[in-house]
């Protein structure tokens, strides 16, 4: 499914370092999402939008932060990386009517060593 | 905020056994109950869903049921085949804020 695509697919960065993670979507969907995976601990939301003027702020933003382009675009930023954001990210986008499930794409596995 | 619990964080069965995955949730408001599969290095894909008008969905060998007194809900797979074999999250949103809030995830092993 290449309706949520994300780049890179993997990714080594040193310590200190400024990474931007991209993800692009073709489903006119109107929200999109940052969550990051660590084993044990399932999904957790860093950043959302709603729309390209609304980003806010999810239960995990401190570290991160994230630029919505346009409709179809949405990138997540590690100002200054640090190993404990070592682990797999996604974006997921969703429609605001009625179909609540979300798209995820493919993930970013980001390795900070 | 919502918290959702999941357990047991592993499963394992044998091939044609049912599987069973809890999930407990803490926002009373939270109206929809999604789960999806996840494959081994793969995204995680919607399997099933449920709303909070509903006690109970089938869908093929799948089905999830809720509980909205308890605030619980789970997912049931019948005539387990390896191909099941996966890691399953459950999931809650918080009413008005289309937001899902994830379960840390089930390990679910089907031996042939």
């Amino acid at each position: 499914d290449a309706d949520v695509t994300q780049t890179p697919r993997n990714r080594i960065t040193k310590t200190g370092k400024r990474i931007m993670l991209e993800c692009s979507q073709t489903k006119g969907h109107d929200r999109m999402y940052w969550y990051r995976q660590d084993p044990g601990l399932g999904l957790r939301l860093i950043y959302y939008s709603f729309d390209v003027k609304d980003i806010n702020k999810g239960e995990i933003s401190d570290g991160y932060s994230v630029s919505r382009q346009a409709q179809a675009k949405f990138s997540l930023s590690l100002e200054s990386a640090i190993p404990n954001q070592t682990a797999l990210y996604f974006c997921a986008t969703s429609d605001r009517i009625g179909d609540y499930g979300y798209t995820f794409g493919s993930g970013t596995r980001l390795t900070v060593v | 905020g919502e918290n959702v619990e999941q357990h047991p964080s592993t499963l394992s069965v044998q091939e044609g056994d049912s599987a069973v995955i809890k999930c407990t949730y803490s926002d009373s408001a939270s109206n929809y109950f999604p789960w999806y599969k996840q494959e081994l290095g793969k995204r995680p894909q919607l399997i099933i869903d449920i709303r909070s008008n509903v006690g109970e969905k089938k869908d093929q060998r799948i089905a999830v049921t809720l509980n909205k007194t308890a605030k619980h809900f789970s997912l049931h797979i019948t005539e387990t085949q390896p191909e099941d074999s996966a890691v399953y999250f459950c999931a809650a949103d918080r009413t008005g804020a289309n937001n899902l809030f994830f379960g840390t995830g089930t390990r679910l092993t089907v031996i042939p």
